[in-house]
């Protein structure tokens, strides 16, 4: 168990619709990561918060968005779904980084998305 | 643009039959290398961190070494329960983020 909890595991939903994926890091982690998976593509970075404050942004669509919380959970937008969106999400989390941090990401167990 | 590479995409071992597996890499200022194990519907799991070029880790059947320009994952006497997709992994030097190539499915038969 990594310590991350994301949720729901399963979310099915129709094109157009608007839904909120949920992650909570580890204890005392206070980045958080999202990355998208798809059979094709791999693991998509998408966007990163430290300490609730947006750090690094990938190849995120406008239609999503994030967001980290004081109590640092974090959760991700995904508005005007289309049935590409359909994937595996999955959330990060790390220590604080720095000159001399180089932590791993400990990954939640993600939230598979269908769009239909 | 970083890169990560990884190869072969899948890998069949019987039981006890060694391999490894590799990860080029191309990225600016290399602040550490990462490999995960994924099992099917399972997040990625941390397995080791690689900082500079000689550098080895072992853990149980596995080992990870790096070079300048890849690494490689040795998996020594596999058994079943190793199965899963391994992954590697780069973060430059200013990011906090990974970038991760597609990885390599293993199966070991029994």
């Amino acid at each position: 168990d990594s310590g991350v909890t994301q949720t729901p595991k399963h979310l099915i939903t129709a094109t157009g619709q608007r839904v909120t994926l949920r992650c909570s890091p580890r204890s005392g982690d206070l980045s958080v990561y999202w990355y998208q998976q798809s059979l094709d593509q791999g693991l998509q970075f998408l966007i990163q918060y430290y300490n609730g404050e947006e750090r690094a942004k990938g190849n995120i669509l406008e239609r999503f968005s994030a967001q980290q919380f004081p109590d640092l959970h974090s959760e991700l937008n995904l508005s005007s779904l289309e049935l590409g969106d359909s994937a595996l999400y999955f959330c990060a989390s790390s220590l604080p980084g720095g000159p001399l941090g180089n932590s791993p990401l400990h990954f939640g167990n993600g939230t598979r998305l269908t769009v239909t | 643009e970083d890169q990560v590479t990884q190869s072969p995409e899948a890998l069949r071992l019987q039981e006890g039959e060694s391999s490894s597996l590799n990860c080029s890499y191309t990225v600016s200022g290399l602040r550490g290398l990462f490999w995960y194990r994924q099992d099917p519907g399972k997040g990625p799991e941390f397995l080791f961190t690689l900082y500079s070029a000689g550098e080895e880790k072992e853990k149980e059947r596995l080992k990870a070494t790096l070079t300048k320009k890849e690494s490689f994952l040795h998996i020594t006497a596999p058994k079943p329960e190793d199965s899963a997709t391994y992954l590697c992994a780069v973060r430059r030097y200013n990011t906090d983020k990974l970038i991760f190539g597609t990885g390599t499915r293993l199966q070991v038969f029994p």
